[in-house]
């Protein structure tokens, strides 16, 4: 069966320090990956996805970088953290034929002080 | 104008009650519809999903899809305590995924 990993599970870092998020899949190839951000009592904001290794979609303008080295690996950076960072991260895979479901992991609470 | 909007709740129903959640949408290229289930602190876990209008159920769940008027709806019977949750309703076109903000239900016991 499939599994998502993500790791850590809470992170605090200081403002203009980097940052270095992980995931990773296992049980499935050649999946579809995100990365979510998820605001207090707001929904689910996508940052990145990428349908193959090195294939990185940008949503949104961030201080946020993304990458994928590995097929089942994706990777969540940034050089200088911002107070407005702060959030719930979320990493999650699909099938990858388009307009399948989504499996998530259990996220990363981030606080930037 | 958001993609996908949700109504905001949170609502509190007694244990036993019929809980009915509704998402409308404004992008006609949708085509995958999902409901999530999301306890606090917690990734979200996918309870339904279904790519055709209609009623799909499943257990005491339901998911209800009606295109031609953009409108899902995930129904809950019998609920539970165990059933307190934020729901997040979610559509997908073309690799990506848009949610809804999230209702918080709470079941009393």
């Amino acid at each position: 069966s499939q599994t998502i990993h993500q790791w850590p599970a809470t992170l605090v870092q200081p403002v203009g320090s980097p940052l270095s998020l992980e995931c990773t899949v296992e049980g499935t190839s050649n999946p579809n990956l995100y990365w979510y951000r998820q605001a207090a009592g707001r929904g689910l904001q996508l940052l990145f996805y990428s349908v193959g290794i090195g294939q990185i979609s940008s949503e949104v303008p961030q201080n946020l970088s993304a990458s994928r080295p590995q097929d089942r690996q994706f990777i969540l950076s940034s050089k200088k953290l911002l107070l407005s960072d702060s959030g719930f991260y979320l990493c999650a895979w699909s099938g990858s034929l388009m307009n399948t479901e989504a499996f998530f992991g259990q996220g990363t609470r981030l606080t930037v002080v | 104008q958001k993609e996908v909007e949700q109504d905001p709740g949170p609502l509190s129903v007694p244990e036993g009650a019929i809980v009915s959640l509704n998402c409308t949408y404004s992008n006609s290229a949708f085509q995958y519809f999902m409901w999530y289930r999301q306890y606090s602190r917690k990734g979200p876990e996918l309870l339904m999903y279904t790519y055709s209008s209609g009623n799909k159920e499943d257990g005491r769940f339901t998911a209800q899809v009606d295109k031609s008027s953009k409108y899902i709806s995930l129904f809950i019977r019998d609920s539970q305590p165990s059933d307190s949750a934020t729901y997040l309703c979610a559509m997908s076109y073309d690799y990506k995924l848009s949610f809804g903000a999230g209702t918080t239900v709470t079941v009393r016991a």
